[in-house]
């Protein structure tokens, strides 16, 4: 099966910095990559769709400032927490179709982020 | 908004018993996903039911789809301890492609 790649597993940072977490499909083209926000023991979330070489498409009440996105390959998007907060701790999760038309999501191995 | 939300939350069975996990949704859909999630892991996907099926089956996993009731249930035949983890059903609507998760399920198969 297709294979996404997220990294890191996890990080911790001091409140006020900024925190990048990649998303890479590794062995095919993903032109729309999706990203998750999970609290623990609570549903996935979507935060935004990042669309490759176009701007993301935001959620509802997710802040498009605050959470940075940047798909500039058909294989790597990037979520970016700027001036991360204890309330941005969570687990963040990528995900990516393969080709167009096709119904299955493959995710990545997921983000634990911990601002103190 | 929620779309899918399963029941029960949570469900603790003995190795070799059958698991039994429901999910209902509140708008017509394309498909139905169910997916598994290993503790502080990424989503696998299980398997896919679309509207115009009524029953899937795949290896110990079988899915049902109702549309009439707007629900779905995945039975997982001969539970093993290395079914622990959660399990999530996934609407398609086929609006913009995404997907909309439910609240999940935590299965316990005890050795």
């Amino acid at each position: 099966g297709a294979v996404v790649s997220q990294h890191p597993s996890r990080v911790i940072c001091k409140s006020g910095t900024s925190v990048k977490i990649e998303c890479r499909s590794l062995d095919f083209q993903a032109t729309t990559m999706f990203w998750y926000r999970q609290f623990p023991k609570q549903s996935l979330m979507l935060m935004a769709t990042s669309n490759e070489g176009s701007k993301a498409t935001y959620e509802q009440g997710v802040e498009k400032d605050k959470f940075l996105i940047n798909h500039a390959s058909l294989t790597l998007s990037t979520l970016t927490v700027t001036s991360a907060h204890p309330e941005d701790s969570s687990f963040y999760i990528c995900s990516a179709r393969v080709g167009s038309g096709k119904e299955k999501l493959f995710f990545g191995s997921g983000t634990q982020l911990s601002v103190l | 908004s929620q779309q899918g939300e399963e029941d029960p939350q949570a469900l603790s069975i003995q190795e070799g018993e059958n698991a039994t996990m429901n999910c209902s949704y509140k708008t017509s859909i394309n498909n139905l996903q169910w997916y598994r999630q290993n503790s502080g892991r990424g989503l696998v996907h299980l398997i896919l039911i679309r509207s115009n099926e009524r029953e899937k089956h795949s290896g110990r996993l079988r899915v049902t789809l109702d549309t009439s009731k707007k629900s779905s249930s995945l039975l997982i035949t001969a539970s093993r301890a290395a079914d622990t983890a959660s399990y999530f059903c996934a609407t398609d609507t086929g609006a913009n492609s995404k997907l909309t998760f439910g609240k999940g399920i935590t299965l316990s198969v005890r050795p």
